[in-house]
């Protein structure tokens, strides 16, 4: 079945320092990759994808490229900020309709 | 454009006590429709999805239940809540493969 691995948290950073999250994935097929954000108390809101192999998807200053030879979606920001504290999650996707595979989640903090 | 609804924002429930949670959804059309838990300092967990009216499915064996009465209406019961229950409960919707998330319930049960 499909699934995804993401680094464990929580990644505690000062501002302006580079974020690096990794996300790997097991998948039959071409998913779909994604990155979610949830800040404190609130759901989660999509911050990028990526629909096929070596498609880079960006937001806010956030990167990540889909890599099929390494199954690898790793989320990059060159300087965070102390409003990107948030709590972040890898997910795939298959065909239209199915439901997401979720990583379980990786806990930035970053000071000022 | 496409809007979703959850309520209630905060619930503290007592043990044995029955659970009712609601989501709608607005701007579109026979969307599936996911209810996932957050347990604390956890990930994900999908507990239910649907594909239309009535047609709901379980991802995990569990002490609560899901009803899709309208195409845009996704709600999640239980008849006794468990201390277990406890967590953030993330209601989301897709077409395709994206899902679009509402706010969450936070529910104690004490």
């Amino acid at each position: 079945g499909n699934s995804v691995t993401q680094m464990e948290g929580p990644v505690t950073l000062s501002e302006e320092a580079f974020l690096t999250i990794n996300c790997t994935y097991t998948a039959t097929g071409y998913p779909s990759l994604f990155w979610y954000v949830q800040y404190p108390g609130e759901g989660l809101q999509l911050l990028l994808k990526a629909t096929k192999a070596d498609d880079k998807g960006s937001n806010k200053g956030f990167e990540a490229t889909y890599r099929k030879e390494t199954t690898s979606f790793h989320l990059e920001k060159g300087s965070v900020q102390v409003s990107d504290s948030a709590v972040y999650f890898c997910a795939l996707g298959k065909a239209a309709g199915n439901k997401l595979t979720f990583g379980g989640g990786t806990r930035v903090l970053v000071k000022p | 454009s496409q809007t979703i609804h959850q309520w209630p924002a905060t619930l503290v429930q007592p043990v044995g006590s029955p659970l009712s949670l609601e989501c709608t959804v607005e701007g579109t059309s026979n969307p599936n429709l996911y209810w996932y838990r957050q347990a604390a300092g956890r990930g994900l967990q999908l507990l239910f999805y649907s594909v239309g009216i009535g047609q709901i499915s379980s991802e995990v064996p569990q002490n609560l239940s899901a009803s899709r009465p309208q195409d845009r209406q996704f709600i999640l019961s239980s008849k006794k809540l468990l201390l277990s229950d406890s967590g953030f409960y993330l209601c989301a919707w897709s077409e395709v493969a994206e899902a679009f998330f509402g706010q969450g319930t936070r529910l104690t049960v004490v």
